[in-house]
């Protein structure tokens, strides 16, 4: 199945810092999306983007198809940025494979 | 609008008891539906899937099992329940439109005592 790696692991920021999610995918896919998982464990849908670009405010995501990644950007940060942030991939809408995760802590 | 209902929020069952956790979505139809289980500090595990009335696929061979009794209705099942099967299980459904991709519920935290 298809490998899905997110870096970092672990992010630690001052409010109002700038980050950069990263998710490396080993194979071709047709769908992409960005999760962020809250303190509650609720995930919320950040953005389908299985390649270019879109933007939601303070967040915005770039996935480049033919080089197997997908960025996820976060500006001024704030504390409730906090949490996890998925990557999932797949190829069908039934195999959706999701990354370990980045744990973003923001500190105020 | 389309929202999707999970319950209970928290379980604490005994080892080797059952288990029903249930899972509806209000506002669409024909939804692909799909179980998903979390470990602490974990990423998610794909458990089960279902693209229609009486039809399950299982990713991972385990001792839970899944059933779709009505259209927009998906239940996660045990009959004996193991320390193992503690975890956060969360229920997602996939409409017709992939401009949004997937939604998930709240999610059920789950600890087997």
């Amino acid at each position: 199945g298809i490998q899905v790696e997110q870096s970092p692991p672990d992010l630690i920021l001052q409010e109002g810092a700038n980050s950069t999610l990263r998710c490396n995918f080993s194979d071709s896919v047709n769908n992409l999306q960005w999760f962020h998982q809250n303190p509650w464990g609720q995930l919320i849908n950040l953005f389908y983007i299985p390649s270019g670009t879109k933007q939601n405010g303070r967040l915005s995501a770039t996935t480049v198809a033919t080089e197997r990644y997908s960025l996820l950007y976060i500006s001024s940060s704030q504390t409730t940025d906090s949490g996890v942030y998925f990557c999932a991939v797949g190829t069908t809408n039934n195999d959706m494979r999701f990354g370990a995760g980045t744990r973003l802590t923001v500190k105020p | 609008s389309q929202t999707i209902h999970q319950w209970p929020a928290t379980l604490v069952q005994p080892v080797g008891s059952p288990l029903s956790l249930e899972c509806t979505v209000e506002g669409t139809s024909n939804p692909n539906l799909y179980w998903y289980r979390q470990a602490a500090g974990r990423g998610l595990q794909l458990l089960f899937y279902s693209v229609g009335i009486g039809q399950i696929s299982s990713e991972v061979p385990q001792n839970l099992s899944a059933s779709r009794p009505q259209d927009r209705q998906f239940i996660l099942s045990s009959k004996k329940l193991l320390l193992s099967d503690s975890g956060f299980y969360l229920c997602a459904w996939f409409g017709q439109n992939w401009h949004y991709g997937y939604t998930f519920g709240s999610g059920t935290r789950l600890t087997v005592v």
